[in-house]
């Protein structure tokens, strides 16, 4: 157990709806990233959050956004469902989140996603 | 863009030693790591290299050569619970901090 833990566990839903995932950090992390990860492939990085303000972007769609709380936990929002959005969902949490910060990110169980 | 390339499956036997390879093509990144993940679970870190050379951590060590754009995961008294898939990340420079971006994963299957 990594201590990250993320909600729901599994989520079934229709093309065209939204959604949204949620993420809470290992106590005392600040930093809380999300990746996608299709069947079969590598895991794709979204987005990193740091004490509430982004700090990071990768391939995430404009249908997709994110946010950090004051409370630390994080929300990933997914609208205009796709069949191709269906995938595991990572949320991961480090202390630091700068630049000089050595990467060691710890992910939690992960939130599958199917668009039917 | 950045790309990383590993064998998509290894399969060695318990007990045996067996080394997952990374080659890519990129520059300027702080440093290469490992993540393990079994089937459906969330990826764990193993290693991370930010010079060159060999890092131990137990059973498992890594290596990575800058110059030859190449790193390594080696896995040592290989147990059936290493089956899992294997990725390596690079850590490049994003916006104000750092985004990992993976390679594909490699597929090891330990045999009894």
């Amino acid at each position: 157990d990594s201590g990250v833990t993320q909600t729901p566990k599994h989520l079934i839903t229709a093309t065209g709806q939204r959604v949204t995932l949620r993420c809470s950090p290992r106590s005392g992390d600040l930093s809380v990233y999300w990746y996608q990860q299709s069947l079969d492939q590598g895991l794709q990085f979204l987005i990193q959050y740091y004490n509430g303000e982004e700090r990071a972007k990768g391939n995430i769609l404009e249908r997709f956004s994110a946010q950090q709380f004051p409370d630390l936990h994080s929300e990933l929002n997914l609208s205009s469902l796709e069949l191709g959005d269906s995938a595991l969902y990572f949320c991961a949490s480090s202390v630091g989140g700068g630049r000089a910060y050595t990467d060691t990110q710890y992910f939690g169980p992960g939130t599958r996603l199917t668009v039917l | 863009g950045q790309s990383l390339e590993q064998p998509s499956e290894v399969t060695a036997v318990e007990g045996a030693i067996v080394q997952i390879n990374c080659t890519y093509q990129t520059s300027g990144f702080y440093g290469l790591s490992w993540y393990q993940q079994h089937d459906g679970g969330a990826p764990t870190f193993l290693s991370y290299n930010a010079l060159d050379g060999l890092e131990e951590t137990g059973r498992f060590s890594s290596f990575l050569s800058r110059s030859d754009s190449y790193g390594y995961l080696l896995l040592q008294e290989l147990q059936m619970k290493d089956s899992a898939s294997y990725f390596c990340a690079v850590s490049l420079p994003s916006g104000s901090a750092r985004q990992l971006t993976f390679g594909s994963g490699t597929q090891l299957t330990v045999l009894p």
